[in-house]
């Protein structure tokens, strides 16, 4: 496609309520990145993947995130048991990989509002 | 750990006059750094990045930004502003990596830039 979507552009929850968002790279992007992003916040890093493997999940802020790639094209985050604190924009980046110095640029698509009541 | 600094909440200017969004940042080794641009309920867009060699770098829509490497700083500039340019500034650097390879990119909490016409 011509960017990076992601659906659903709203989403409300429920305390306890388990949500799953998605996210539809670039085609051909080998990476994809998830960021959190709160009110009057810049992006905080959840995790990343090179096609189908996850090789950071340092940023995923407890055991109730989890995010799969499993083809190595569209990407799902889920959340389990939603806390009014997973309240947020959710961010979907994608990017060609880097090689020999190159230095990727990462490509975001439009994001997933998330309000738990 | 790499951090991002944006000292102002909001920068305020008239219409045609230049502008000026400050960042400063901090990270091991040499830096990557990016501009990225978010209007209201959108992703974040790509402007610019340094990777290496000139200072100056230019990228989309006019803008331009300075890497100063003794003040380990990254100002966004514009020559003249247009009323068009309102919107969130983030900030974002991650560290260099052999062959380009993958590191977490940090971003900033993101100035609003007002410009009045």
């Amino acid at each position: 496609g011509a960017g990076v979507s992601q659906s659903p552009r709203y989403k409300v929850a429920k305390r306890g309520q388990d949500v799953a968002l998605r996210c539809d790279p670039i085609s051909g992007h080998v990476s994809l990145f998830w960021y959190q992003q709160a009110l009057g916040q810049g992006p905080e890093f959840l995790t990343y993947f090179q096609n189908e493997a996850q090789l950071d999940k340092s940023g995923l802020p407890s055991d109730r995130f989890f995010a799969e790639r499993p083809e190595g094209s569209v990407s799902t985050l889920k959340i389990q048991r939603t806390q009014q604190e997973d309240s947020a924009v959710y961010l979907c980046a994608s990017s060609s990989p880097g090689s020999g110095g190159y230095v990727e640029t990462q490509y975001f698509g439009p994001g997933t509002r998330l309000l738990v009541l | 750990a790499q951090s991002v600094a944006q000292p102002e909440d909001q920068v305020n200017v008239a219409e045609g006059n230049p502008l000026t969004v400050k960042c400063t940042y901090s990270v091991s080794g040499n830096p990557y750094l990016f501009w990225y641009v978010q209007y209201p309920n959108r992703g974040l867009q790509f402007l610019l990045k340094y990777i290496t060699g000139d200072n100056l770098v230019k990228g989309s829509y006019g803008f331009e930004a300075e890497f100063n490497k003794s003040q380990t700083s990254f100002h966004l500039k514009k020559p003249s502003a247009l009323v068009s340019d309102s919107a969130l500034y983030f900030c974002a650097v991650r560290p260099y990596a052999f062959r380009g390879g993958y590191q977490k990119v940090t971003f900033g909490i993101g100035t609003k830039l007002q410009v009045i016409p």
